[in-house]
């Protein structure tokens, strides 16, 4: 149990395009979700909190304008990149919580970004 | 305020012999702490995690932690490691008054063969 997915896996897009990364709690409702963005041979650094049906809470430095994120059901949020740059090349995990476990965080696969 | 140090970015073990991967934190409330392991091209896993009941935490894979409050240590540790356990460990500490866990450096282990 506790499964959570992240589509795609690995993306590449060019410079200026925007580009979407869906995370999808399978087999549970997740009452919040959050995005993480790990670079090379680091910690991951959280990006934003978001919680089903309101808008998402973002950390301190992460452009809200850049990574829009949408939580519109218990099972689904999506992290959209708009108009990349190569700086915005990395790696992205998402996880969530349920109700029943309020520390504890499933994680998705990560989604790798390669901005060209 | 949080933090969270894990005293060795890289640790090399041979296979058959003990691990230890050294974590400390720093909290104002009552912590909860976690080790979590990243393998190559895989998500996130939790290993273990210590939320305020026994102070010796059993895990999976044969890992185990000890929450030592008077050190503010959460040190991992397996009898003897296999070359499956090759990996990055994070040790993580949440506050309990959020959902919001920070993040120690990590910690690559490398198994000899």
């Amino acid at each position: 149990g506790a499964v959570v997915s992240q589509h795609p896996s690995r993306v590449i897009c060019k410079s200026g395009t925007s580009v979407k990364i869906e995370c999808r709690s399978l087999d549970f409702q997740a009452t919040t979700m959050f995005w993480y963005r790990q670079f090379p041979k680091k910690s991951l650094m959280l990006m934003a909190t978001s919680n089903e049906g309101s808008k998402a809470t973002y950390e301190q430095g992460v452009e809200k304008d850049k990574f829009l994120i949408n939580h519109a059901s218990l099972t689904l949020s999506t992290l959209t990149v708009t108009s990349a740059h190569p700086e915005d090349s990395s790696f992205y995990i998402c996880s969530a919580t349920s109700g029943t476990s309020l520390y504890e965080q499933y994680f998705g696969p990560g989604t790798r970004l390669t901005v060209t | 305020a949080q933090s969270v140090t894990q005293l060795d970015s890289h640790v090399s073990v041979s296979e058959g012999t003990p691990v230890l991967l050294r974590c400390n934190y720093s909290s104002s409330y009552s912590p909860s702490l976690f080790w979590y392991v990243q393998h190559p091209n895989k998500g996130l896993q939790l290993l273990l995690k210590y939320t305020s009941a026994a102070t010796l935490v059993k895990g999976i894979n044969g890992f185990e932690a000890e929450f030592k409050k008077s050190e503010t240590s959460f040190h991992l540790t397996k009898p003897s490691a296999h070359m499956s356990d090759a990996a990055e460990y994070f040790c993580v500490v949440s506050d309990n008054s959020n959902y919001q866990l920070i993040w120690g450096a990590g910690t690559k282990l490398i198994i000899k063969p």
